[in-house]
């Protein structure tokens, strides 16, 4: 298993602005990921971020509006920029541990509201 | 792309087995099945993951016919703590191929005493 962290844990924005959410792991994974959930809603996959090259985005996603940095096999970042009221839900990251299955492990999540 | 299915909630009584099923008519060769839990203002948390036949560990057990078209998460003798949702994800992490994680629409599990 690994143990993840996300900061902030929550946070109000006001539209327009961008948030950073960062996401650690106390041990070097293969694969990180970012999704998002809407209140009562299912999770639904942003992107893959790959480390040391470009994220990986699902259909409805796009750099400009989540950059993605992965700069070791410990730690990424998403950015939600430019937001609006719609931006706001809950940011989790996920992992896959090195030398596991295929299963995965999930962040606290950072709830974000855009005002 | 597969795309599951399941009942969005269920009742239960303390002590007995649920069983949860997810269709998934168009699962992939290479896609796994797996389960999570999330209870509310936490991130899922992973339960139990098959590909085909039956796995089972200290928490639950998990079902898949030969078609592998639906599975079924079995959780024997359920408590109040059991009260959360439950998703089915079919596919597989790949590394630099996109990803193809499809996570169902979760159930709501609610026990009651």
């Amino acid at each position: 298993s690994a143990v993840i962290s996300q900061k902030p844990s929550r946070d109000i924005c006001q539209r327009g602005t961008s948030l950073t959410i960062q996401c650690q792991v106390d041990s070097q994974v293969t694969m990180m990921f970012w999704y998002r959930q809407q209140p009562g809603q299912s999770l639904t996959l942003i992107a893959t971020a790959n480390q040391g090259s470009e994220a990986t985005y699902e259909s409805g996603f796009v750099i400009d509006k989540f950059p993605i940095s992965r700069p070791n096999l410990t730690f990424s970042t998403l950015t939600v920029s430019n937001m609006s009221p719609e931006d706001s839900s809950i940011y989790l990251c996920s992992v896959v541990p090195a030398g596991g299955g295929y299963e995965q492990y999930f962040g606290p999540g950072t709830r974000l509201t855009v005002t | 792309l597969a795309k599951t299915t399941q009942p969005i909630s269920m009742d239960s009584y303390e002590g007995q087995e649920v069983n949860i099923t997810c269709s998934h008519n168009n699962i992939a060769t290479n896609d796994y099945i797996t389960w999570y839990q999330q209870f509310p203002s936490q991130g899922p948390r992973f339960i139990i993951q098959g590909y085909k036949t039956k796995v089972t560990n200290e928490v639950a057990s998990l079902f898949i016919p030969a078609d592998r078209k639906s599975s079924t998460l079995s959780l024997p003798r359920v408590s109040l703590s059991d009260t959360a949702v439950y998703y089915c994800l079919v596919g597989a992490p790949r590394n630099n191929a996109g990803n193809m994680l499809t996570f169902g629409g979760g159930t709501r599990l609610m026990v009651k005493p």
